[in-house]
């Protein structure tokens, strides 16, 4: 059963930095592209970053430069480091899987608030 | 990259269809067959509804079905069932490879 599970959300200051991690099981990890996707609360989903399996990486244009998205496949897992916080980056961030072209497993959500 | 657009919402009675539109731009929708579309309830993770435009992953019902047109791809629902209300997603592969997500459509079950 494919299963992806988040952790290392929580509270953070403006400015500064949290790592998020997302444990990956049930499938050959290091085949796959992998994605962090996030919510507002009550609002839209919002793609933030992605990493191939070569390790090539990619980033929407607001976090660019802030994020840094990586992999470890002997772990089955793979991170988003949070430098920089701002309020506006408040929200569910959710670890998928991309299966040619679509994401097509999701983990279940971690809350990172960004709050002085 | 702007969000794809999507209506705020739509309804319908159970056993009608509904349909719901995606309008993107020829740097996303219009370009590529990447277009699926997420269904999400009320504090759960997004699931995928249509992949690849039209394609019903494994455990998806037939009522659901996908197309595209240009820059406009469509989600219709048919035979509505009071458990189909929940929000809606579209989603694209874009020229800058990266990836947009549509504003979401609230689908209410009348």
């Amino acid at each position: 059963e494919v299963q992806l599970v988040e952790s290392g959300g929580g509270l953070a200051q403006p400015g500064g930095s949290l790592r998020l991690s997302c444990a990956a099981s049930g499938f050959t990890f290091s085949i796959y592209d992998m994605h962090w996707v996030r919510q507002v609360t009550g609002k839209g989903l919002e793609w933030v970053s992605g990493i191939a399996t070569g390790a090539d990486t990619y980033y929407s244009d607001s976090v660019k430069g802030r994020f840094t998205i990586s992999r470890e496949n002997a772990k089955s897992s793979f991170y988003l480091q949070m430098d920089s916080l701002r309020a506006g980056d408040t929200a569910v961030y959710y670890c998928a899987r991309e299966n040619y072209g679509n994401f097509d497993y999701w983990g279940q959500g971690i809350l990172v608030s960004v709050s002085s | 990259q702007s969000a794809l657009t999507q209506p705020a919402s739509v309804s319908g009675s159970p056993g009608q269809s509904i349909t719901i539109s995606c309008s993107g731009t020829s740097s996303d929708v219009g370009s590529y067959d990447y277009v699926s579309w997420f269904q999400q309830h009320p504090g759960e993770a997004p699931k995928l509804m249509i992949s690849d435009v039209n394609k019903r992953p494994s455990g998806v019902s037939n009522r659901f079905s996908g197309s595209k047109f240009g820059n406009k791809a469509s989600l219709t629902i048919s035979g509505l069932q009071a458990e189909d209300e929940a929000d809606y997603y579209c989603c694209s592969f874009t020229s800058s490879n990266t990836w947009v997500f549509g504003g979401g459509t609230k689908l209410t079950v009348l």
